[in-house]
């Protein structure tokens, strides 16, 4: 099954600009994968999900225009501009590995950012 | 307005059983998989399985299969996470959200705090 990878942490200063990476293993480059944000305290949000041709489907609800996706090779990227204070938390990613009863789906270690 | 609400805390001594529930509202509750999601203190999500509760069909976690039981109730729009014998080492917070399988969840809800300890 796939293993996704992600920086334990980032930080960007307020109004600047990040972007997030969520790096596939070798060979599963044609994975789709979901991004999430937890703000501290709280549970999961949907934020997007992203194929090797951009976001698919509607990002969640609430999710602002300054997030945006991109997919190249194994990376699965979440770009955040203009970065706010309410941006701060955990970001996940994760995706879905195959079918039936062999279904799983498999998160990433997730990505502290911080707004400085 | 698509809403998961979980059950509350708890807080359980090794060796007890425990169900948490949540129940769907605001959409077709028999038309997605409902999945469950475990946070241990400090650390990042692990997806435990999915229960269609359409027809009960069920996926598990190799990691999670037989540690814990998956069911639902379609009659209240309601998905149960459960534990026979509950251990220290499953003191977490748990979600469960809306899953769109093959996709991931798109709406979560608040989450369940079990803390086991003697």
């Amino acid at each position: 099954q796939p293993v996704l990878t992600q920086p334990p942490s980032a930080s960007a200063s307020l109004g600047a600009s990040v972007t997030l990476t969520c790096t596939l293993s070798s060979g599963y480059s044609s994975c789709n994968v979901d991004w999430y944000q937890q703000r501290p305290g709280k549970g999961p949000r949907f934020v997007m999900r992203v194929g090797t041709g951009g976001i698919l489907g509607s990002k969640g609800d609430g999710i602002p225009d300054r997030f945006s996706v991109l997919g190249s090779g194994l990376n699965r990227s979440l770009t955040i501009k203009n970065i706010q204070e309410e941006d701060e938390g955990d970001y996940h990613c994760g995706t879905d590995h195959g079918t039936g009863s062999s279904f799983v789906w498999v998160f990433g270690g997730g990505t502290k950012l911080t707004v400085l | 307005e698509v809403q998961l609400v979980q059950s509350g805390a708890e807080v359980k001594k090794p060796g007890e059983s425990l169900k948490i529930s949540c129940k769907g509202s605001g959409y077709s509750f028999t038309s997605y998989w409902i999945g469950w999601v475990r946070q241990m203190p400090g650390k990042g999500l692990e997806w435990m399985g999915l229960i269609y509760p359409g027809d009960s069909d069920t996926r598990y976690s190799p990691s999670f299969r037989g540690q814990v039981t998956i069911s639902a109730d379609k009659s209240i729009s309601t998905a149960y996470l459960q534990w026979s014998s509950l251990k220290a080492s499953d003191t977490a917070m748990y979600y469960c959200a809306r899953w769109r399988a093959p996709a991931g969840g798109d709406f979560w809800g608040q989450g369940t705090l079990v803390t086991v300890s003697s």
